[in-house]
């Protein structure tokens, strides 16, 4: 157990819908790092916060959108879903903002648009 | 922006076998890492290795940075080792993890 938790486990929508995946970091930990992962690929890496602050951006699309609260659980918002974004999504935390730092993740969100 | 290449792509073994997998990189990193990805897709941190030999029980890993590659030794394969294999690396802080496109390996009982 990495100490990172993500819900819900799975989901299943339709295309057209939003959905929002939850993420909260190992205990300390101020970084969080979130991963799409298509069928039989490496992930890629979305977006990065650190300590509710916007670090550092990836491929994300637009229609994606994420945040850091006070509290340090962050969220991703995935909205007008194309079949496309069916993916795994990770969350990973580490102590430092720096990504040679250690990343930890979490069991992921199987997402499947239908 | 730097390549991962990681090799083989498939490997299927016997129980009991031992096994080396291999990450190359195209450029000096600051940061590699191996994990695995079980068939549930729970990924795994294995080992934080830019640089030298570490262990783990059955698994060790070496990076040879001025070489540009790290292995992954997995010694006396179990069933549970199954899954994909991922190294990833970073060039420096102000980028992020470059991921390979992964191992897959199966343990036959």
């Amino acid at each position: 157990d990495s100490g990172v938790t993500q819900t819900p486990k799975h989901l299943i929508t339709a295309t057209g819908q939003r959905v929002t995946l939850r993420c909260s970091p190992r205990s300390g930990d101020l970084s969080v790092y979130w991963y799409q992962q298509s069928l039989d690929q490496g992930l890629q890496f979305l977006i990065q916060y650190y300590n509710g602050e916007e670090r550092a951006k990836g491929n994300i699309l637009e229609r994606f959108s994420a945040q850091q609260f006070p509290d340090l659980h962050s969220e991703l918002n995935l909205s007008s879903l194309e079949l496309g974004d069916s993916a795994l999504y990770f969350c990973a935390s580490s102590r430092q903002p720096i990504s040679t730092d250690t990343q930890y993740f979490g069991p992921g969100t199987r997402l499947t648009v239908l | 922006g730097i390549q991962v290449e990681q090799s083989p792509p498939d490997l299927i073994l016997q129980e009991g076998a031992n096994s080396t997998l291999r990450c190359n990189f195209s450029d000096s990193v600051n940061n590699l890492q191996w994990f695995h990805q079980n068939p549930w897709g729970q990924l795994i941190n294995l080992f934080y290795i830019p640089s030298g030999t570490k262990q783990n029980g059955r698994l060790s890993a070496t990076t040879v940075a001025t070489e540009r590659y790290s292995l992954l030794y997995i010694s006396s394969s179990q069933t549970t080792d199954s899954g994909v294999y991922f190294c990833a690396v970073v060039r420096d802080s102000n980028y992020q993890l470059i991921w390979g496109a992964g191992t897959k390996l199966i343990i036959k009982p």
